[in-house]
């Protein structure tokens, strides 16, 4: 298995609700990523995680809470979304975290709208 | 600014033709990557290309590196329709730990 899922493909939510994005890989992966895609933009990075713990957080607004219950999963949980919070979310994962020579394998991101 | 700039922001060609697409950067890496995105969809990795590499091939592809001049191109060779994507240079940066996607260069091949 040398993919990366992310679930849901798509998400409609209001600025009360709550909801989470989910994503797993099984390629025994130990650094995972989430990214931040607007139209036409590059990815932005929000957080990684390395050997299931936060490593980085890029001054994510506290709206955005990530959580990494284990070495496959990935979950990022919204609350009180503002609507320029709508983009696409990217998660990715690595072989070895910071080594300077991994690659990063992308899911297909889930296409998120906040009304 | 950002680190990894490209240009050109958008690059129409036709099929068989060749495209080069070109990353600044400007810090000390440990290495440079290429990744391609379909509209809408994730990334998926082309090529890295290490600090004390200077060009790299795989198939249609040729990276080239100048470290000196803080610079990267992408080229790729008898271009396809199904080449047409946004095309993005990542750096990792020495003692950041994390990579730092460029503005990307959205590459349209005509058939």
């Amino acid at each position: 298995d040398t993919e990366v899922t992310q679930t849901p493909k798509h998400l409609v939510m209001g600025m009360t609700n709550k909801k989470s994005l989910k994503c797993e890989q099984h390629m025994g992966h130990r650094a995972m990523y989430w990214y931040k895609q607007k139209a036409k933009k590059p990815p932005e990075l929000m957080f990684v995680y390395s050997y299931e713990k936060l490593s980085i957080n890029e001054s994510v607004p506290s709206r955005f809470s990530p959580e990494c219950p284990n070495s496959s999963l990935l979950n990022l949980h919204l609350h009180a979304l503002q609507p320029e919070d709508s983009a696409l979310y990217l998660c990715a994962s690595s072989p070895h975290p910071t080594t300077g020579t991994d690659t990063q394998y992308f899911g297909p991101g889930t296409r998120l709208t906040v009304l | 600014s950002q680190q990894g700039e490209e240009d050109p922001q958008a690059l129409s060609i036709q099929e068989g033709e060749n495209a080069t697409m070109n990353c600044s950067y400007k810090t000390s890496i440990n290495n440079l990557q290429w990744y391609r995105q379909n509209s809408g969809r994730g990334l998926v990795h082309l090529i890295l290309i290490r600090s004390n590499e200077r060009e790299k091939h795989s198939g249609r592809l040729r990276v080239t590196l100048d470290t000196s001049k803080k610079s990267s191109s992408l080229l790729i060779t008898a271009s396809r329709a199904a080449d047409t994507a946004s095309y993005f240079c990542a750096t990792e940066n020495t003692n950041a730990g994390k990579s730092t996607f460029g503005d990307g260069t959205t590459l349209t091949v005509k058939p």
